[in-house]
């Protein structure tokens, strides 16, 4: 499709359980990011990878969170043993370039998680 | 850190009137400032920014002015349409090169015909 694509639009989890979110880029774009976006807040940084490797996790929460892009298109989050705090709509967002180059993201339209 | 202070929302208007919506921020250097917006079903998309002080950003009849002085970036637009009802977010770029937006809260604006 012409836009980043992210699946599931939502999930449904229980307390414990392993949770894995996808999200597919816009064709060529090299650079992708991951935020979350808490109810009433606006979007939190989490990690952005620059082709394979992820260039910046420091906002990813703890060690339960982790993200992959083993060919430098697609990207997963995992989320081990969920708990409830971790409901939110989790975004992705890709661009051509660098963020600092020109500062626009291509935003999908978010997975939104809740843990029960 | 760097932060961004939006006004709260819902803000409601009715059609062709003035829209403002503040923003403030919180940044060390000179970062860049954005506005995104968010229509309903849809993803975040770039509306406009500003890259230095006193650039002023626009697109769609959208303007926003970056104020050093004042460390603020207001959104405005003269006469606003039905479809403007959307959720705006200011956002800033750390001007040290990291990789990341910081986001306000999100203003929600509805406009009545």
């Amino acid at each position: 499709g012409a836009g980043v694509s992210q699946t599931p639009s939502n999930k449904v989890t229980e307390k414990g359980k392993y949770v894995e979110l996808r999200c597919d880029p816009i064709s060529g774009h090299t650079a992708l990011y991951w935020y979350r976006q808490s109810l009433g807040q606006g979007p939190e940084f989490l990690i952005y990878f620059q082709g394979t490797g992820a260039a910046d996790d420091s906002g990813l929460p703890n060690d339960r969170f982790f993200a992959v892009r083993p060919e430098g298109s697609v990207s997963t989050l995992k989320i081990q043993r969920t708990e409830r705090g971790d409901s939110a709509v989790y975004l992705c967002a890709s661009s051509l370039i660098l963020l600092g180059s020109t500062g626009e993201l291509f935003f999908g339209e978010g997975s939104r998680l809740t843990v029960l | 850190g760097n932060s961004v202070t939006q006004m709260e929302g819902p803000v409601t208007l009715s059609e062709e009137a003035f829209l403002t919506i503040n923003c403030t921020y919180t940044a060390t250097g000179y970062p860049s400032l954005f506005w995104y917006v968010q229509y309903p079903g849809e993803g975040l998309q770039l509306l406009l920014k500003a890259t230095k002080a006193d650039d002023k950003g626009s697109n769609k009849g959208f303007e926003a002015t970056y104020r050093k002085e004042t460390t603020s970036f207001h959104l405005e637009k003269g006469s606003v349409q039905v479809s403007d009802s959307a959720v705006y977010f200011c956002a800033l770029s750390d001007s040290e090169g990291a990789q990341k937006l910081v986001f306000g809260q999100g203003t929600r604006l509805t406009i009545n015909p």
